[in-house]
């Protein structure tokens, strides 16, 4: 069965610096997701994806993230300067058409 | 707007015992309801799902949850739960129609099962 796959599986990285998060989704969804969980806490979404644009972002989601589907197949989420808070679980999702959403394994970033 | 409430941040059981996790949503408009489950360091897993279909729904490892419009519940159940089980389970409403529509996630419910 198709899976959506994330790399790497756990980033560490010093408080200011970039990271990218990089996700590949089932080669024919349309619809691509970023959601974060801090540990011990909910699933937060972030954003959602569609057709080369961002469709819906949450409050989470500011200036410092971005997201990109640079060349059909990845789907990046970049933070510009980590934050201490920006450690958590990100996970990415893609969903076909009135499908459920299909989770990767997650990144695990840590910020230090 | 929509939203989900599970009932009980902590759940236990017995091995053996019947599993109820509850979940409430709110929708304003008619949704698409899931289970995922998340095991210690990993992602999250596709249960089962609700898409208007049939109202009992049967998942992986034997859970089913059964969507009843009147209670806005859809809560999910396992006859006889096996130590395996023990996960976070969380509740997902997504509403129908919207396909590029994010999925809302409840807090989640740790299940223990105890030997």
């Amino acid at each position: 069965e198709p899976e959506v796959t994330q790399t790497p599986s756990h980033q560490v990285t010093q408080m200011g610096q970039e990271v990218i998060l990089r996700c590949v989704p089932i080669s024919n969804h349309l619809y691509f997701y970023w959601y974060r969980q801090i540990l011990g806490q909910k699933v937060e979404f972030l954003v959602s994806f569609y057709n080369n644009e961002i469709s819906e972002k949450s409050e989470i989601f500011d200036d410092q993230f971005s997201v990109e589907r640079p060349d059909g197949s990845n789907f990046t989420l970049k933070i510009r300067s980590t934050k201490l808070e920006d450690s958590a679980m990100y996970f990415c999702a893609s969903a076909g058409n009135n499908s459920p959403l299909h989770f990767g394994n997650g990144t695990r970033l840590t910020v230090t | 707007a929509q939203s989900v409430t599970q009932l009980g941040s902590h759940v236990s059981v017995s091995e053996g015992a019947l599993v109820l996790l509850r979940c409430n949503y709110s929708s304003s408009v008619p949704p698409y309801l899931f289970w995922y489950v998340q095991y210690p360091n990993q992602g999250l897993q596709l249960l089962l799902k609700y898409t208007s279909a049939a109202t009992l729904v049967k998942g992986i490892n034997g859970f089913e949850a059964e969507f009843k419009k009147s209670e806005t519940s859809f809560h999910l159940t396992k006859p006889s739960a096996h130590m395996s089980d023990a996960a976070e389970y969380f509740c997902a409403v997504r509403p129908i129609g919207t396909n590029a529509g994010k999925s809302t996630f409840g807090d989640g419910t740790t299940l223990t099962v105890k030997p």
